[in-house]
């Protein structure tokens, strides 16, 4: 059963503390993206990866971290630089254009909630 | 700077209806665009996109119609059904590059 997890769905952080979403692919795609999604907002790209051992940031990059050490995970560390990290967060990936952009395909979502 | 615009917030209309979702880009390089689908505290579902290429794609009850020379698109969903209610979200990319997504449209369809 082919598809995109993130973990936890839910997650509880204090002001100060650094923390980890999780997100694993079956799927076989090279590119994996991080968004943010904020009441009212579109989804803002925080950082992406076309392939393992490389990654990109997004327009909104500061305050967060990523790795992409496996093809399938590709795990995003919000750290107590982000200013406003209250957010729910997606995951998702795709196959490089082949010719035409492919459509990503999305994890549930993390919802963050700093306290 | 919003590179791609969907002015409407919310969207109502009534069950077996036509829903017209709106979408506008101004960068013109965009070449592909897509319509996303999306409920509360779920990850967006791919619905259906357009190449730059063509001016209409039409899949069952959905059909994305693209306008270059206004760049705008639309997203036509007939008969509207009550599962329709979701948050709608367009999409644009530039060749070999990131999708770049508006702010969404709120779908609702009233039985």
């Amino acid at each position: 059963d082919g598809g995109i997890t993130q973990s936890p769905k839910y997650l509880f952080r204090k002001e100060g503390q650094n923390v980890t979403l999780s997100c694993e692919q079956n799927l076989n795609h090279d590119a994996m993206y991080w968004y943010r999604q904020d009441p009212g907002q579109g989804l803002r790209l925080i950082y992406y990866s076309q392939i393992v051992n490389d990654f990109q940031k997004g327009d909104i990059a500061e305050g967060y971290s990523v790795s992409r050490e496996k093809k399938e995970s590709f795990p995003l560390t919000v750290t107590s630089a982000q200013k406003n990290p209250t957010a729910f967060y997606l995951c998702a990936s795709s196959n490089p254009p082949d010719p035409a952009p492919r459509e990503q395909f999305f994890g549930p979502g993390t919802r963050l909630t700093v306290l | 700077d919003q590179q791609v615009k969907q002015n409407s917030p919310s969207l109502s209309v009534q069950e077996g209806r036509i829903s017209i979702l709106n979408c506008d880009y101004t960068n013109s390089m965009f070449d592909y665009f897509l319509w996303y689908k999306k409920y509360p505290a779920e990850g967006p579902t791919f619905l259906i996109s357009i190449s730059s290429i063509k001016d209409k794609n039409e899949d069952g009850r959905f059909t994305v119609f693209l306008n270059k020379s206004a760049k705008h698109l639309s997203l036509h969903i007939v008969p509207s059904q009550p599962g329709d209610s979701a948050v709608y979200f367009c999409a644009a990319s530039e060749y070999g590059n990131k999708l770049v997504f508006g702010a969404g449209t709120i779908l609702r369809v009233k039985s």
